[in-house]
């Protein structure tokens, strides 16, 4: 079965500390995304990567770090700079622009981590 | 200016009525694509239909339409039939190149809560 995994589906960490969450994908996509959602809110871009070892900042990039050292696996470490953690966090990939043209290229994402810091 | 409006935030529908949800949009891109996703309870979003800015004909993928008004700035998803199982949140998303990066970047509408009562 291809797909996007993300663990673990439930993280509680104390403040101060740095978590991992953990994205593979079997797609063979080139795009890996790592979103946030907050209650009430849509999705918010924190990274994006289009290829390996390679990864542009999103709209809230500030307190987060990303890896992207194989095609399958886009890491996203969340630090004890970001202010308020505590939110839904999803991955998504997509085919990518080297084999889709633009503006198509819809977004697979997977089943998400909620994450508590307390 | 929010780019992309979902002016309802929740919605209550009888089943095997159908249903229309409201997404308009601001872009100054004459190429753009306009994307809707299905959030259940799970937390994983589902990517439903795609409406490029330049295809001449609605999107459709089975029970889900796009009514597309491209001089309203307007992309509303339409649910034929309504069923149980369609009780979600959804959320319309775009892509353009008016911000940077836009190649790649989704944004998110705030999305609509969908519930369909027996």
């Amino acid at each position: 079965d291809g797909g996007i995994t993300q663990s673990p589906k439930y993280l509680f960490r104390k403040e101060g500390q740095n978590v991992t969450l953990s994205c593979e994908q079997n797609l063979n996509h080139d795009a890996m995304y790592w979103y946030r959602q907050d209650p009430g809110q849509g999705l918010r871009l924190i990274y994006y990567s289009q290829i390996v070892n390679d990864f542009q900042k999103g709209d809230i990039a500030e307190g987060y770090s990303v890896s992207r050292e194989k095609k399958e696996s886009f890491p996203l470490t969340v630090t004890s700079a970001q202010k308020n953690p505590t939110a839904f966090y999803l991955c998504a990939s997509s085919i990518g622009f080297g084999s889709v043209p633009y503006p198509a290229d819809e977004q697979y994402f997977g089943p998400g981590t909620r994450l508590t810091v307390t | 200016a929010q780019k992309i409006t979902q002016t309802q935030p929740g919605m209550f529908v009888q089943e095997k009525e159908a249903v229309t949800l409201d997404c308009t949009y601001d872009t100054s891109d004459p190429s753009y694509g306009l994307f809707w996703y299905k959030q259940p309870s799970s937390g994983e979003m589902i990517f439903l239909i795609y409406q490029g800015s330049y295809d001449q004909q609605n999107a459709t993928e089975g029970r889900y339409s796009l009514n597309f008004q491209k001089a309203r700035k307007s992309a509303n998803l339409v649910i034929s039939a309504s069923q149980l199982g369609d009780s979600a949140m959804y959320f319309c998303a775009m892509r353009d190149r008016t911000i940077l990066g836009g190649n790649e970047k989704l944004t998110f509408g705030t999305g609509t809560r969908l519930t369909i009562i027996p």
